[in-house]
């Protein structure tokens, strides 16, 4: 089993559409945990963190459920410019030592 | 600007024609790390530097080598390259403390092997 799970989509939306991806996670000792964007053959760039208490970045809304092992993203009034896959991370003790999903890709589309 | 830079963006080679993919940051950041990317798989973490002459394997080291002699440069060095090593790298680097959980990555080296 992978330690960070996520359905890879891809998810086609049309603009304006709420779309929410879910992400789960193996291990209980998990620390600290995000959400990366990656375009199309570019680098990951952090999109938010995520908190216990769930936390909101404009358009995006982040969840975390310790009891399930579970992340959420929520992406509100979705533009072309969403179109990208998204990362769900975890970080399991140690020091900088990050678990990557493999991934939910996101088509907005006209 | 603040930036991870790698190179080479793009190679092709050959089985067993050894290989260095360089890795610059310019953040005076201590931690470094290389990963793959793969199809299906997400990133891999195959080597990472808490600090200078200061290394350690990640999940998939093997085939691998990477040096850290001083703190701006993190080489990944592939001895005897293998088609199974085709894949997307990125370097990665990050401050210390408790942002350290904020990984700045450089643009990617995309490797084929043949």
């Amino acid at each position: 089993r992978k330690e960070v799970e996520q359905d890879p989509g891809p998810f086609n939306v049309p603009e304006g559409a709420t779309v929410a991806f879910n992400c789960t996670y193996s291990n209980s000792a998990s620390q600290s945990f995000f959400w990366y964007r990656q375009d199309c053959r570019k680098e990951p760039k952090l999109l938010m963190s995520v908190y216990s208490s769930g936390n909101e970045d404009g358009r995006f809304t982040a969840q975390l459920n310790r009891a399930s092992q579970y992340i959420s993203l929520l992406i509100r009034d979705s533009k072309l410019s969403d179109s990208a896959t998204y990362l769900c991370v975890v970080r399991v003790g140690g020091y900088n030592k990050l678990i990557f999903g493999a991934g939910t890709r996101l088509a907005v589309h006209p | 600007e603040a930036q991870v830079t790698q190179n080479p963006r793009y190679l092709i080679t050959v089985t067993g024609k050894k290989l260095t993919v360089t890795c610059s940051q310019n953040m005076n950041h201590e931690y470094m790390s290389w990963y793959r990317q793969d199809p299906g798989l997400g990133l891999r973490q195959i080597y990472y530097s808490m600090n200078v002459e200061v290394t350690d394997k990640g999940d998939v080291p093997e085939g691998y080598k990477v040096s850290r002699k001083e703190k701006r440069n993190f080489p990944l060095i592939l001895e005897s390259p293998s088609p199974n090593q085709t894949s997307l790298y990125f370097c990665a680097s990050s401050p210390p403390g408790k942002r350290s959980d904020t990984q700045y990555f450089g643009p990617g080296t995309r490797l084929t092997v043949l």
